[in-house]
Order: structure tokens, then sequence, then C-alpha cells
């Protein structure tokens, strides 16, 4: 089964402030995915990322930069954290179109 | 406006009964369907996935596609109280960008 890490896994920051939320993988999966989740919103699409220095837009990006540094870590990176970016970040990895989606444990990120 | 719409929002089953939950895509381009369950304070995880139209079964578990009306269900018979869960459809296209988008869930509780 894929593997995947993230960290911290709790965060609490204050408004302007700077966070990095960090994924990496074990195994060699080509995509690797940013979420959020909100009540009521289910799963929301950050950022993706289908290689090293690649990255593509999401459904909900402003506010957010990632980066994929190499084929197993990539980051998301809030410079000027807002009080709506508090939420629940998840990271996933998927290989091919028909592949599952393997999910990490998750950020809980709080911006006061 | 959500492009995966699931119903209903939460549902509540004795032990032992069926639970029927509902997805329907508003993009005509989507092919893929897939059925992610989210247990309370963990990670999604896949639970089936169908493609083509027709149904498909896995032990207690029954997901049903029809690509024409762009709907899916899955049906759970004999449920168990572990079975209580965020339950998310998910759908992709077979072309173009390969994210998948995430309805904002059924909430299953099973009773004892």
């Amino acid at each position: 089964e894929a593997a995947v890490t993230q960290s911290p896994r709790n965060k609490v920051t204050v408004t302007g402030g700077n966070v990095t939320l960090s994924c990496r993988q074990t195994n060699s999966h080509n995509y690797m995915y940013w979420y959020r989740q909100d009540t009521g919103h289910g799963l929301r699409l950050i950022h993706y990322s289908y290689g090293a220095g690649n990255l593509q837009i999401g459904d909900v990006p402003d506010g957010y930069k990632a980066t994929r540094t190499t084929q197993e870590d990539f980051f998301l990176l809030l410079e000027l954290a807002s009080p709506s970016q508090t939420s629940l970040y998840f990271c996933a990895i998927g290989g091919a179109r028909q592949d599952t989606q393997y999910f990490g444990p998750g950020t809980r990120l709080l911006v006061l | 406006q959500q492009k995966v719409q699931q119903s209903p929002e939460s549902l509540i089953v004795p032990e032992g009964g069926m639970a029927s939950l509902n997805c329907t895509s508003s993009d005509r381009n989507v092919d893929y369907f897939w059925w992610y369950r989210q247990h309370s304070g963990k990670s999604p995880k896949m639970l089936m996935s169908i493609f083509s139209n027709g149904e498909k079964e896995e032990g207690r578990f029954t997901v049903h596609l029809n690509k024409a009306s762009l709907h899916t269900s899955l049906h759970i018979r004999d449920s168990q109280p572990s079975d209580s869960a965020l339950y998310l459809c998910a759908a992709s296209k077979a072309s173009g960008s390969w994210q998948l988008i995430f309805g904002s869930g059924t909430q299953l509780t099973v009773m004892p």
C-alpha cells in the first residue's frame, strides 16, 4: 500500500504568518495533490503536480503556492495566512488516470 | 455550484439495515466514479470504483453506475456500526485534467 506522510500534523499561526506544509511519499507515484477539507464542501483541490518541478492549478488556488522539489516531496506554502485558510489539509498521491488516490493523515491548520 | 452532488447529506440506519447513498455529476464529460470512506479523524480511503455501466459488488457493498444520467449509487447491506463514516463520491474525466472532483459527502450513522 502507498505510504504518504504529512508534517506537521497540527499547526497554529496568526493572521499574516508564513506556513509550510510538507508531504512525502515513499512510492514513486507521478501525481501528488493538495486538498483542503471543510464541512459542507467535501475535498477541494488546491494544487497538484505530475513530477518534480511541475505545478498545476486546482480549483481553489488563491492564497496558496506549491512546489514539487523531488518525485517524493510536495510542499504547500501559505505566505500571508488568513483565518479563511483554517482547515484540514490532505496530501494525496496517484498514478495513471484510473488509479486510486491515496491520502496522507492530514494537517489541521488554525489561523488566528 | 458543486459539480458532484451527493444525497442525502446525512443518513441514519439501524444495525443490519440497508444504506443507500446517491451521487450525480453535472459535468457531462466525466467517465470514472469512485466512492471513498472517511472515518472520523481519519483520512479518506477508496472503497469502490466503477467505470462502466452496471453494477459491481464487493462483499456487503454494491455500486451502480448509469452513465447516461451520470448517476452512481452505493448500497451497503447488513450495515454495521463500523460502517458509520463520511462517504465521499468523486468523479474524473477520461481526457484533459486528471483531477478528481469530490462531492460534499453523506454522513452515515449506523445505530446499534
